[in-house]
Order: structure tokens, then sequence, then C-alpha cells
């Protein structure tokens, strides 16, 4: 079992550029969720989805930040004309139901640094 | 809301002796508690969580932690701490009931251990 794996591992981007951080989430899981870290900061949640469907985007930006969970593919969370205010870790985790007592299982992160 | 606190940035422990970081929370309704690793430039690696039963919860290398409702905390423990055992430490809550969907994380506790 390959786990979440996540890719790019590194991302450089110039302020404008878009980025794409892409999630497989690990075999029979069918829920993923987005965090974000920034430097010296906690994790924050971004968006839930399940395949085809976003559950809870409460801690998306409002603006050129969004998330998909295609039937077929990686769950892909898209940056539009990024700022230097985007770098930052960003976390894929899922499991395999939303109860509350399953485990998230998170992949090794994408590190986006903008110039 | 749903909330967590990590009181400590960093905590200082001498190899063998005792560690504990803490950790209250704040959810309405019964609440599932983990606790969470993560070594630098890696994803977080689940160590234990409580959802009901005793309150004692024992979790990977060697860890535990005490789930205290009166006190709303949920202190992670170990009784002879390792050098390897350095790492930045997340507490995490979730809503107990219903389709609950994300994890809440707290702010981190960076743990030195020195030998």
């Amino acid at each position: 079992n390959a786990g979440v794996m996540q890719n790019p591992r590194h991302l450089v981007r110039r302020r404008g550029q878009e980025a794409r951080l892409r999630c497989s989430p690990m075999k029979g899981h069918s829920h993923v969720y987005w965090y974000r870290q920034l430097p010296e900061e906690g994790l924050k949640f971004m968006v839930y989805l399940q395949k085809e469907n976003i559950i809870d985007e409460s801690g998306m930006p409002k603006e050129r930040f969004s998330a998909e969970f295609p039937k077929e593919g990686p769950s892909i969370l898209r940056i539009q004309q990024v700022v230097r205010g985007d770098s930052a870790a960003y976390f894929c985790a899922s499991s395999p139901q939303s109860t509350g007592a399953n485990v998230l299982t998170f992949g090794a992160g994408s590190r986006l640094t903008v110039l | 809301a749903q909330s967590v606190a990590q009181p400590e940035d960093q905590v200082n422990v001498a190899e063998g002796n005792p560690l504990t970081v803490k950790c209250t929370y704040s959810v309405s309704g019964n609440p599932y508690l983990f606790w969470y690793v993560q070594y630098p430039n890696r994803g977080l690696q689940f160590l234990l969580k409580y959802i009901t039963g005793d309150n004692l919860v024992k979790g990977s290398y060697g860890f535990e932690a005490e789930f205290n409702k009166s006190q709303t905390s949920f202190h992670l423990k170990k009784p002879s701490a390792l050098v390897s055992d350095s790492a930045l430490y997340f507490c995490a809550v979730r809503h107990g009931s219903g389709n609950t969907g994300k994890l809440i994380f707290g702010q981190g506790t960076t743990l030195q251990v020195k030998p």
C-alpha cells in the first residue's frame, strides 16, 4: 500500500502563475482533505472532498483557490495567480469514510515557494 | 465551534525523563481526540486517539494520553523520553457525532529531548 501520494513534493512559481498540487489517496479511501501549513504555524483546514463532491470548503480562501476530486484520477488543489503569501506546505490526507473515529492518513506534503 | 489549544510552543526534556505535552479542547458534544507527530519535512503520523471508553489511551512508540472530561484536556505523555522523540506534536479534535468531516488541529508543540 503506497499510502497517500502527493506531487510535486516541491514547486516553485513566480507571482501571478498557477500552481497545481495533486493528491492520490490511499487505496480504498474515498475522502480527501487538504490542509495548509504556513511557516512556524499549525495546520489549517482548507477543504474536504469526496469523489465528485465538495463537502466542506469553509477553510478555502474565496478567491484564486479551488479543489476537485474527480471520479477518476487524483484530487487537485489549484491556486491561480499565486502571491508570496501562498508559500506554504500543502498536505493532503485521506480516510475510508467520514465517521468521527476514522484516522486521517497524511501525505508527505507539497511545498510551494512563490518568488 | 471546535478548537484546540496547545499552550506550550516548546517542551524541553532530558532523555530518560518523563514528558508531557499539553492539549485542551473545546467542542460541543462528545469529542474525538487525536495526537499526531511531524518530523522535519515530513507529513503527519498518527500516534493515538480517544473515541470512548478508558480515559487512558496507549499509542505508538510508547506514547499515551489521558482524556479528562472535566478539564477538557488530552495531554500526551511518555514515561521515558528518547532523543528520537524530538519532533513537532499536534493535538486535534473532531466533533463526535454524525458526519463529522474535518479534524481541527492545535498550533503544535515542539518537543526537544536532549541527551
